[in-house]
C-alpha cells in the first residue's frame, strides 16, 4: 500500500524557516518524480515544485522559487520541503504528493503550517 | 500562469442523479507530445485530494465507472452517471501541460 506521511509543520514566527518532510512507502520511491502541493485556509490549491526521481532537477512555482527548496534522500525515501522567510501567506495544509503520467495520484495527509506571531 | 475556471461552483444532487461539472483552461493544454494533462481530484471531507481522472479520460484504478472525463484543447467535463452519497465532496480539475494549476473547485452536495 503506498503511503505518504508528512511531518515538521507548526506555528512558526514571521521570517522563520522550517523543513517539513514525507515519508513514502509501499513503493520505489527512487523510480518517481514527487511533488509539493499546498491547500490555504480557504481550500485554494497551489502545485509549489517538484522533484525528478534521481533529485538532478527540479521545478518551482514561480512565485514561490526564491523561498522554497525541495529536495529527497531515495536512500531513505524521504522528500523534503526546505520553507525559508515565511510569511502569513504560507498558512496552509501542506501535501506531498506522488507523479505518475504527469498526475498526482497519491497524496498524503497533510501538514498544517501556521504562520503567526 | 493557465488560469481553470471550473463551474459551477456548488451543485447540489439527489442520489441517483446525473451531474457535469465543466472546467475551462484559459490555454490549450494539448502538450507537444500530444497529451493533454488534464485530471480530476475528489476532496471528501477531512480528507486528501484523491485522484479520480488522468489524461482527461482514463479512470484511476479503483474508481467507480460511473465517473468519467472528457474534452479537449480548453474545455473539459467531469460527469457523473448516478451520483452516490459518497461522492460528495469538492471536484477540482488541475492541469500538468504547463506549471500545474488547480481550478477553483466545485462542492458537491447531496440532497
Amino acid at each position: 500500500e503506498v503511503q505518504l506521511v508528512e511531518s515538521g509543520g507548526g506555528l512558526v514566527q514571521p521570517g522563520a524557516s522550517l523543513k517539513l518532510s514525507c515519508v513514502a512507502s509501499g513503493f520505489t520511491f527512487s523510480d518517481y518524480w514527487m511533488s509539493w502541493v499546498r491547500q490555504t485556509p480557504g481550500k485554494t490549491m497551489e502545485w509549489i515544485g517538484d522533484i525528478k526521481y534521481d533529485g538532478s532537477y527540479t521545478n518551482y512555482a514561480p512565485s514561490l522559487k526564491n523561498r522554497f527548496t525541495i529536495s529527497r534522500d531515495n536512500a531513505k525515501s524521504t522528500l523534503y520541503l526546505q520553507m525559508s522567510n515565511v510569511r502569513s501567506e504560507d498558512t496552509a495544509t501542506y501535501y506531498c504528493t506522488r507523479d505518475r503520467h504527469n498526475s498526482f495520484d497519491y497524496w498524503g495527509q497533510g501538514v498544517m503550517v501556521t504562520v503567526s506571531s | 500562469d493557465v488560469v481553470l475556471t471550473q463551474t459551477p461552483p456548488t451543485l447540489s444532487a439527489t442520489i441517483g442523479q446525473s451531474v457535469s461539472i465543466s472546467c475551462r483552461s484559459s490555454q490549450s493544454l494539448l502538450h507537444s507530445n500530444g497529451n493533454t494533462y488534464l485530471n480530476w481530484l475528489l476532496q471528501r471531507p477531512g480528507q486528501p485530494p484523491q485522484l479520480l481522472i488522468y489524461l482527461v479520460s482514463r479512470l484511476e484504478s479503483g474508481v467507480p465507472n460511473r465517473f468519467s472525463g472528457s474534452g479537449s484543447g480548453t474545455d473539459f467535463t467531469l460527469k457523473i452517471s448516478g451520483v452516490e452519497a459518497e461522492d460528495l465532496g469538492v471536484y477540482y480539475c488541475v492541469q500538468s501541460t504547463h506549471a500545474p494549476t488547480f481550478g477553483s473547485g466545485t462542492k458537491l452536495e447531496i440532497k
